[in-house]
């Protein structure tokens, strides 16, 4: 079945200190992926996107990601990160077909520690 | 340059009420998507509209819920009669049809029901 995991589901890191997102699909061929990111009360704000071409994107606030075929992975990072980066971040998947259809993982909610 | 427009930002109502939810997706956008998200289920697609077509609303908990796109630039997400385990943050989002394509949300709707 097509599915998206974020295995973490609560990271705190220090600030300044490095971060990685986990985020594994499962699918057969390359799907179409995303990352967004939710401030409290706000509604979700995209990150950066990959379905083709150079495996390491970049986004916006500083992040990249890595899509890794072999891995079906598809992980979020940034190299120091700010206080203000404290939210929830999802990583989103359309799959094959004729949908258009995003499909999240459960989310991953970031705490920065001073 | 304006996002997805939502009203009302906050709604409490007593139960058995009629709560209609609407949206104006971004100009140009032919994709609108409904979803509900509470702390216990998460992110959850409802229903999404390609070109004002309704294409699956298989995430439509129950009769109760109904959504129309009467035109390309509004959709409304109605619930008859509410209950309190109706309540949610109910985003709207809306993007190009085509798989590639980000979505961009509005800021959700916070639904109490009492």
């Amino acid at each position: 079945a097509q599915s998206v995991t974020q295995p973490d589901i609560h990271i705190t890191v220090s600030e300044g200190a490095s971060l990685e997102l986990r985020c594994n699909y499962s699918y057969g061929a390359t799907p179409y992926l995303f990352w967004y990111v939710q401030s409290p009360g706000q509604g979700l704000q995209l990150l950066l996107k990959y379905f083709s071409g150079d495996t390491l994107v970049q986004g916006i606030k500083g992040f990249e990601a890595e899509f890794k075929r072999s891995q079906s992975s598809f992980n979020l990072r940034k190299p120091s990160v700010h206080w203000s980066d404290a939210a929830e971040y999802f990583c989103a998947v359309v799959f094959g077909g004729a949908t258009n259809k995003l499909i999240f993982g459960t989310g991953t909610l970031l705490a920065v520690q001073p | 340059d304006a996002g997805v427009i939502q009203s009302p930002r906050h709604e409490v109502t007593e139960m058995g009420q009629e709560v209609t939810l609407r949206c104006k997706p971004i100009s140009g956008h032919n994709s609108l998507f409904w979803y509900r998200q509470t702390m216990m289920r998460g992110l959850e697609l409802l229903i999404y509209f390609n070109n004002n077509v309704p294409i699956d609303d298989s995430g439509m908990p129950e009769d109760r819920f109904s959504a129309k796109m009467p035109n390309a630039s509004f959709s409304t997400l109605k619930i008859q009669p509410s209950e309190p385990r109706d309540s949610a943050v109910y985003f709207c989002a809306s993007s190009f049809a085509q798989k590639n394509q980000p979505q961009h949300f509005g800021d959700g709707t916070r639904l109490s029901i009492l």
